[in-house]
């Protein structure tokens, strides 16, 4: 399968713990994003990055998120002293960095569940 | 405000029934438009992408876009219950240079057999 891949599909955790989700793109995409979606709402941007570097964050993303994308391959998403209200799907998407629009590709999600 | 509202339904509609799905938007920066369907535990897949005003056909999907309203439309013809999952609109802002997708809240799409 040549689609984006996520890691682990589903979290649960207590309030307090800190979580790591991971993202590998499809190969060839420079272009990666984070999106957060909680029941009944559309996905919602979290952050951007182009190759290794984070371009964009969202004012959703506070400081207890961080994200990297080291040597422009998979990217992680840790959330630090996570709170009741992080539980969500994160999704994550590629794209390829060519031409003015480029279609996402999503994988299928890690479902976090806090309680 | 949202920048995007949907309905979120659900919408339940009879087995071979034409489906209308609708957004509309508040910022006249959007230039591209998408619809995503999203199944259960899934992530969302590109349905359509539509750039100018006008109608797209796309075997039994149709996605229309009326800028002078801010108002996109899907239809699905001869609904399948296969059909049945959510259904995202999504925007782009060019000036957004991440291209970040602005999604809607989504519409449930129930097909009954």
């Amino acid at each position: 399968d040549t689609g984006v891949s996520q890691d682990p599909r589903h979290k649960i955790t207590k309030r307090g713990q800190n979580v790591t989700f991971r993202c590998d793109p499809i190969s060839e995409h420079n272009r990666l994003y984070w999106y957060r979606q909680t029941l009944g709402q559309g996905p919602e941007f979290l952050t951007y990055f182009q190759n290794e570097a984070q371009l964009e964050k969202s004012r959703l993303l506070s400081d207890r998120f961080s994200a990297e994308r080291p040597k422009g391959s998979f990217s992680t998403l840790e959330i630090q002293r996570t709170e009741q209200g992080d539980s969500a799907m994160y999704l994550c998407a590629s794209s390829p960095s060519t031409g003015v629009y480029n279609e996402q590709f999503f994988g299928p999600g890690t479902r976090l569940t806090v309680l | 405000q949202k920048e995007v509202e949907q309905d979120p339904g659900p919408l339940s509609v009879p087995e071979g029934a034409i489906v209308s799905l609708n957004c509309t938007y508040s910022n006249s920066a959007f230039q591209y438009f998408m619809w995503y369907r999203q199944y259960s535990r899934k992530g969302p897949e590109l349905l359509m992408y539509t750039y100018s005003s006008g109608n797209k056909e796309d075997g039994r999907f149709t996605a229309q876009v009326d800028k002078s309203s801010k108002y996109i439309s899907l239809f699905i013809r001869d609904s399948q219950p296969s059909d049945s999952a959510t259904y995202l609109c999504a925007m782009i802002r060019p000036m957004d240079s991440s291209y970040k997708l602005i999604f809607g809240s989504g519409t449930r799409l129930l097909v009954r057999p």
